[in-house]
């Protein structure tokens, strides 16, 4: 059974750092492109980033380019986002998902990231 | 990037089919086969049910459907069941390797 699974949120002050995880299991990690997508408290699902699946090439949403970073440890099978000068609006529990075939077939349970003072 | 048009909430009674709609540009759900939809319960990760417009993922009922006619996609959910009750999400390829969703449609069964 294919699993993922998230840890790192936590509560972090505006203009702090956190390193979200995410570990796979029940699939060929190293074949696939992997996403982080976002969710507000209460509000509607956002694509964050995705990375391909040698971990060569990243995209990002714009709100988050220059901030935040995707990286990918296929040995590990194991997916990352560094999150850099966080704001309150980047508030939301974070999925990590598998990308196939320009959908997310699946998700992790998230992680709840809370910035604030 | 802007957001996929959802409307906030459509209702049916049980056996009823509902359509919910999913408005973009030309930039996104008008240029791309790429349509993808997501149900969501409470505090619960989305679930794919719709990729590519119309495909449904293998274990997923045939009662959901999807479809697109020009920058607008729609989901179809025939023989309304209690289950079906949930958040509803679409997300279209919008170009360079992102993504855009809707705000997202609340399903009630009536």
């Amino acid at each position: 059974e294919e699993q993922l699974a998230e840890s790192g949120g936590g509560l972090v002050q505006p203009g702090g750092s956190l390193r979200l995880s995410c570990v796979a299991s029940g699939f060929t990690f190293s074949g696939y492109w992997m996403s982080w997508l976002r969710q507000p408290p209460g509000k509607g699902l956002e694509w964050v980033a995705n990375i391909k699946y040698d971990g060569s090439d990243k995209y990002y949403v714009e709100s988050v380019r220059g901030r935040f970073t995707i990286s990918k440890d296929n040995g590990k099978s194991s997916l990352y986002l560094q999150m850099n000068r966080l704001r309150a609006d980047d508030t939301a529990v974070y999925y990590c998902a598998r990308a196939d075939n320009h959908g997310w077939n699946a998700w992790g349970q998230g992680t709840l990231v809370t910035v604030s003072s | 990037q802007s957001a996929l048009t959802q409307p906030a909430s459509v209702s049916g009674s049980p056996g009823q089919s509902i359509t919910i709609s999913c408005t973009g540009s030309s930039h996104d759900v008008g240029t791309y086969d790429l349509v993808s939809w997501y149900q969501q319960y409470p505090g619960k990760a989305p679930k794919l049910i719709i990729y590519e417009v119309f495909k449904r993922p293998s274990g997923v009922s045939s009662r959901f459907s999807g479809s697109k006619s020009g920058n607008t996609a729609s989901l179809t959910i025939s023989g309304l069941q209690a289950e079906d009750e949930a958040d509803y999400y679409c997300c279209s390829y919008a170009a360079s390797v992102t993504y855009v969703f809707g705000g997202g449609t609340k399903v009630t069964v009536l």
